[in-house]
């Protein structure tokens, strides 16, 4: 099992720039999430979905969409990206609300 | 007022001693859970845990519901301990137990 993956690793935007982020999980995992890590902060939510189909927002979801068509992929989407949206992103998956969550290695995500 | 808080911040430690990071958080829960993440950025879920004390190899989590405390210990340190941990707590009831609330992470060295 590879677990979570994510797609791309290392990204570098232009002010405006539309970006996706893929996520996948081979777990048959019903419950994704998107956080967000910056310096000196904890992780923070962006959004997250309890199963296929389903999308709702976290902490932190302004500028960002995502969507969960198929239930071992959650992508999330930048429309028009800022300098205030560099960061480094991580996809996580659950089986349920209480589970332990498995992260993925992370996207680093610079705009200029 | 950040609901997780964690000490201390920053811990260097000889190859070999009990080290003891501490979490503290500020309303109530149904679990907590303790993070690593090395350097490259790769986060690992270590315990999650409501009540007691869990053991797994040379760590060893235990919470406090009562004093709303949780420490994670790391007997016969090693370098390759070496990582930040990452302390998260899923809060008891309401809109937001949907979601983990992290704290900023402490980063532990130990030098051989």
């Amino acid at each position: 099992n590879a677990g979570v993956t994510q797609t791309p690793k290392f990204r570098v935007l232009k002010t405006g720039q539309s970006m996706t982020l893929l996520c996948a999980q081979d777990m048959n995992h019903e419950y994704m999430y998107w956080y967000r890590q910056d310096p000196g902060m904890g992780l923070r939510l962006i959004h997250y979905s309890v199963g296929e189909g389903t999308t709702a927002k976290g902490e932190v979801p302004d500028g960002y969409n995502v969507s969960r068509l198929k239930k071992q992929n959650f992508l999330l989407g930048l429309e028009s990206a800022a300098p205030s949206q560099t960061s480094v992103y991580f996809c996580a998956s659950a089986r349920d609300l209480t589970d332990t969550q498995y992260f993925g290695p992370g996207t680093r995500l610079t705009v200029l | 007022k950040n609901e997780v808080e964690q000490s201390p911040q920053n811990l260097t430690a000889q190859e070999g001693e009990f080290i003891t990071i501490n979490c503290s958080y500020s309303v109530g829960i149904s679990a907590l859970h303790w993070l690593q993440q090395h350097p490259g950025g790769g986060i690992v879920s270590l315990f999650m845990l409501s009540s007691g004390k869990k053991k797994h190899g040379r760590l060893i989590a235990t919470i406090n519901i009562q004093e709303k405390h949780s420490s994670l210990h790391i007997t016969a340190s090693h370098p390759r301990d070496s990582a930040v941990y990452i302390c998260a707590v899923r809060l008891y009831s309401g809109g937001s137990n949907y979601k983990l609330t992290f704290g900023k992470g402490t980063l532990l060295t130990v030098n051989p």
